[in-house]
């Protein structure tokens, strides 16, 4: 069974940092992207994220670039997020999924539980 | 950026119904389009990939279709599980972007 397991948030001051984990399990995980994505309350979904199976292609949302770093250790089955600089609007609840790709699209097949990052003074 | 906007932005329904959702973007992007249904205080789950595909394991009365700006998700007939919230979503180019969500509640 695929399992995605969040981990580090919480309650964090402007200006702070953060670093969520994700723990990937039941699959192969070297052999896919995964990705984060985040949802501010009461909103919408926003892609934060994704990383290529061996770290080497990185992408970013323009919101987050330069103070959000992606990163994995396949090793590990795992999947990190470290923010820094962070801003009332990053406040979120923050997904890992994976990313497999059909036909040159991904999707996002499955999704951890999520983990609540509140940023405020 | 791609703008994906999704209509009706809520519709309610009875059991039974079917339903339909559209998903229009901004510019083409084939068929590279997923949709995802999130129940309240819940993550996301996958329903159809690639417009059409149904993702293992989901209902068939769920079906997923269009290319290039529109696209539709419909429900045959909605179940009492199927209140949710549905999001569509692309991934033909950086940054993907969803749309902004259709709440589906009860009659």
């Amino acid at each position: 069974e695929v399992q995605l397991v969040e981990s580090g948030g919480g309650l964090i001051q402007p200006g702070g940092s953060l670093r969520l984990s994700c723990a990937a399990s039941g699959f192969t995980f070297s052999s896919f992207y995964m990705t984060w994505v985040r949802q501010a309350p009461g909103k919408g979904l926003e892609w934060v994220s994704h990383i290529s199976v061996s770290g080497s292609s990185i992408n970013y949302a323009d919101s987050v670039k330069g103070r959000f770093t992606i990163s994995r250790d396949n090793a590990k089955n795992s999947l990190y997020l470290e923010m820094n600089s962070l801003r009332d609007e990053d406040t979120a609840i923050y997904y890992c999924a994976r990313a497999p790709r059909y036909s040159g699209n991904y999707y996002l097949d499955y999704w951890g539980q999520g983990s609540l990052v509140t940023v405020s003074s | 950026d791609i703008q994906m906007t999704q209509s009706p932005s809520s519709l309610s329904a009875s059991v039974g119904d079917r339903v339909t959702i559209t998903c229009r973007a901004s510019q083409d992007i084939n068929i590279y389009l997923n949709w995802y249904q999130q129940r309240p205080g819940r993550a996301p789950k996958l329903l159809i990939f690639t417009s059409s595909t149904l993702h293992s394991g989901v209902p068939s009365r769920f079906i997923g279709g269009g290319s290039g700006t529109e696209f539709t998700l419909s429900i045959s007939s909605l179940q009492p599980e199927d209140f949710a919230t549905y999001f569509c979503h692309q991934t033909y180019s950086l940054p993907w972007t969803f749309g902004q969500g259709t709440k589906v509640e009860i009659k």
